[in-house]
């Protein structure tokens, strides 16, 4: 079975406090990885997609990496307006859809 | 451009009663696909379209029913609603193929 962890559940980081969001999949084949930003009360935000094993994508703060089984989002010096819900999500070569992870919500203090 | 919107934004039901979830798109994308959110549970697909005229199943389709009503607009229908239907429901949009989806701004259903 398809399946998409993602961990941990919370991270609560000072500002400026690099850290990593991991994100694990254990699927069939994979033809791509999503990950998304979700504020409170509103839909997700595409962030990055990520297609194979090496690949490597940055946004502002952000730098999403992919290897065979799992893939990072690194936040470099978050500010608190990085907080929000990240979600990661698979497309696999059997079906098309998104299957997604429950989500790691990051909380920043100033 | 607006994106995916969706409406409305905010219902409450007694159980039993029915009501559709409309959404639309003006990016021109042809899949559509119609989300719940729980929590603990994250995003589960209940239906899609990759084209107009076409629906599927996704993985929670039971007690809804969908309609494509062309490129831009995909319903949802809750026929007799139930409290285990009580979600924030989400629709989203897509270019076929490996493409990113974009999500509307969410409708919070509370079925009493």
């Amino acid at each position: 079975e398809d399946q998409v962890t993602q961990s941990p559940e919370a991270l609560r980081l000072q500002e400026g406090e690099s850290s990593s969001l991991n994100c694990s999949y254990t699927v069939s084949g994979l033809r791509g990885l999503f990950w998304y930003r979700q504020d409170p009360g509103k839909g997700p935000e595409f962030l990055f997609t990520l297609y194979s094993a090496g690949e490597e994508k940055e946004k502002e703060r952000l730098k999403a990496t992919l290897t065979k089984k799992e893939s990072f989002l690194h936040i470099t010096a978050p500010k608190p307006e990085d907080s929000a819900t990240y979600l990661c999500a698979v497309q696999t070569r059997s079906q098309g859809n998104l299957i997604f992870g429950k989500g790691t919500k990051l909380s920043v203090k100033p | 451009n607006a994106g995916v919107t969706q409406t409305p934004k905010f219902q409450v039901l007694k159980t039993g009663q029915s009501m559709t979830l409309q959404c639309a798109q003006d990016m021109n994308h042809n899949s559509m696909y119609w989300y719940r959110q729980d929590p603990g549970m994250g995003l589960r697909l209940i239906y899609y379209s990759a084209s107009e005229g076409t629906t599927d199943k996704g993985e929670v389709p039971n007690g809804y029913n969908v309609s494509r009503l062309n490129k831009r607009e995909f319903s949802l229908r809750l026929e007799s609603a139930a409290p285990s239907q009580t979600s924030v429901y989400f629709c989203a949009s897509g270019r076929e193929g490996l493409r990113e989806q974009f999500f509307g701004p969410g409708t919070r259903l509370t079925v009493l």
